[in-house]
Order: structure tokens, then sequence, then C-alpha cells
């Protein structure tokens, strides 16, 4: 397995640009995930990367991938409250075994 | 379009009960997989299925057992519960052997007093 780091909190102002960052230390890791988490519900699949790709964009998300120090982050443009959640990285070198960050949690304040 | 449905949303356990969580998918996902949350941490796979008949352990399966009933459905039992797993269950499914690309159901929060 793997361990994956990410910081607990962010707080941003709605119109600004949430920036969440991840760490992990299997530098086998082929999959990396993103994924939402609001109040009271399941995990939502965000978006996710491979390890052959450096960057994705999906609209207001960007995924950017960083190998050699390997690290992951997630920038979300014109942050709204909508998406004030919890966001879980998570990371994998094999099919069925996923191994998650415990998460940041991300305030979008008007 | 109902997609991952587990039953019960909550449940109270006493020390020593049995019980069983149940999860359907209607999206005719091979794979299907349990995990846990606990506060302040990341989700922890349990149990998962690969395909229909076939079942294999997690990171930490001790204390459940695991029924993959038919396609559709997979079963989570805890047959002697402990205040240890005291947690949201959640069930996922996927339609690929990448478990990264997978639909979560609403979860089940159980407390075992």
């Amino acid at each position: 397995g793997e361990d994956v780091e990410q910081s607990l909190f962010l707080s941003v102002r709605e119109g600004d640009s949430s920036v969440i960052n991840c760490t992990y230390t299997d530098s086998s890791s082929t999959y990396l995930y993103w994924y939402k988490q609001e109040p009271g519900a399941g995990l939502q699949l965000l978006t996710y990367i491979f390890s052959n790709m450096d960057m994705k964009q999906d609209q207001r998300l960007t995924v950017l991938l960083n190998k050699k120090d390997k690290h992951l982050s997630l920038r979300i443009a014109d942050t709204q409250t909508g998406d004030s959640a919890i966001y879980f990285c998570a990371g994998s070198n094999s099919g069925y075994a996923l191994n998650f960050g415990k998460g940041t949690s991300l305030l979008v304040t008007p | 379009n109902a997609g991952v449905t587990q039953t019960p949303k909550f449940q109270v356990l006493k020390t020593g009960q049995s019980m069983t969580l149940q999860c359907a998918q209607d999206m005719n996902h091979n794979s299907m997989y349990w995990y846990r949350q606990d506060p302040g941490m990341g989700l922890r796979l349990i149990y998962y299925s690969a395909s229909e008949g076939t079942t294999d352990k997690g990171e930490v399966p001790n204390g459940y057992n695991v029924s993959r009933l038919n396609k559709r459905e997979f079963s989570l039992r805890l047959e002697s519960a402990a205040p240890s797993q005291t947690s949201v269950y959640f069930c996922a499914s996927s339609d690929s052997s990448y478990a990264g690309l997978a639909f979560f159901g609403q979860g089940t929060r159980l407390t075992v007093v």
C-alpha cells in the first residue's frame, strides 16, 4: 500500500480559485483520483489522471501531476459555495486497491 | 436513476448483535466494493468482488463477511458487532478493474453500543 497525505482544511472566497494538494509515497501509483463528498452523501468521482499524463482539464477542474515530487493537485476555478465539501485524493498501483487520503475540507465563503 | 442503493441508512446495534448491510447496483457493473469511513480518515477497503462469484479481502476485513449474491447485489455481514465497527459504510461499484472509476452509495451509518 501507500500513504496519501492531504492538508485538512482550505478556506477560499467565492469566485477565487481553490488549489487542493495531495502527496503520495508510492512512485508506482498508476492511477490517481479526486472525489468530492458532500455532507451526508457518498463519494462522487470528480476526475482522475493516469501516471502517463501531467495535466488534465475538465471544465472548472484542472489536475496537475508532478511524478518526480509525487505531488497531485486539484484546482477549482471560480469556486462557488456549492463547491464546499470534503475532497479526497486516492491512488492505486493495482486495479482493486485504492489508498485514500484523509480528505480536505473546502469552505467557500461569500 | 438509482445507481448504488444501500440499506439501511442508519442502524444502532448492541455489542454482539449481528446484521447484514445490503447493497444493490443497477448499472450492470462487474465489480463491487465495501468501504468503511471513520472520522478524519479516508475510506478503507473491507472486501471487494471483482466479478459475480468471487470475493476478496481488502485492507480491513476482520470481523466482516461478504456475499456476492448475484451481479447486482453485494452484502456485508457483521456476525458479532463490536464498538470498533462503529463507522459509516459505503458500497461502490465499477464497470472495470479500475477501482477508482466507481459509483458510491449514500452510506450506512452504523453505531455499535
